[in-house]
């Protein structure tokens, strides 16, 4: 079955750029999104096909996908982002990553 | 505005049967507007994909789960039911219904709207 290899921190200081990655065999052929998840909460769609904001998504999240990694980057990291992210992709099944707790510290 | 609201049993005993609900406003199930999955999460642990069914009752599940679920829609209802059979405490979880905007067959699926979710426990 499909695997999405995420790591399971990431930290980041205040101001700065978070980069979380999400691998799979050829994930680049497939479209990926991103969830940010924070504690007691549903989860929130924040990158869907790639790289496309939804509304009322702030403009500082991206996406990028290529090859074998699927890349959420966060310019200008604020505390309100420290949350957990998952990514997502199709392969004949819904597919999520492991999870990565992202710390602004 | 999409809204989704998941119901069912809060606890569950081993070998029963969970049965839940998933009432949903603002677009369809009976037209082209998308689809309905079903997600679960245990306690600290990460997000787990169920099934998911589409207006045209496409439907597809989990193939780790597949023996175990049945999702259904009743469109006069605006609800989409998910049981799961032979309950084991493993099973655990925060489970969430959820709208798919994309299609399958195109390969654009991801879910844009979320319900609140519903802890079912399963215990003796």
């Amino acid at each position: 079955s499909y695997e999405l290899i995420q790591p399971p921190s990431v930290s980041v200081s205040p101001g700065q750029t978070a980069s979380i990655t999400c691998s799979g065999d050829k994930l680049g052929y497939k479209y990926a999104c991103w969830y940010q998840q924070k504690p007691g909460q549903s989860p929130v769609l924040v990158i869907y096909q790639d790289n496309k904001r939804p509304s009322g998504i702030p403009e500082r999240f991206s996406g990028s996908n290529s090859g074998n990694t699927a890349t959420l980057t966060i310019s200008g990291t604020q505390a309100m982002d420290e949350a957990d992210y998952y990514c997502q992709a199709w392969d004949r099944s819904v597919v999520f990553g492991g999870g990565t707790k992202l710390t602004v510290l | 505005q999409i809204t989704l609201k998941e119901s069912g049993p809060t606890l569950v005993k081993p070998t029963q049967t969970l049965t839940l609900t998933c009432t949903v406003s603002g677009f369809s199930l009976s037209t082209n507007e998308g689809g309905v999955g079903w997600i679960r999460q245990p306690p600290g642990k990460a997000l787990e994909w169920l099934a998911l069914i589409y207006w045209d009752d496409d439907k597809r599940y989990s193939p780790s789960l597949k023996s175990r679920l049945t999702i259904t829609k009743d469109t006069s209802k605006n609800q989409v039911v998910l049981t799961m059979t032979n309950m084991d405490p493993v099973d655990t979880a925060t489970y969430y219904c959820a709208h798919s905007p994309g299609m399958a067959a195109a390969g654009t699926v991801d879910f844009d709207y979320w319900g609140q979710g519903t802890l079912v426990t399963v215990s003796s």
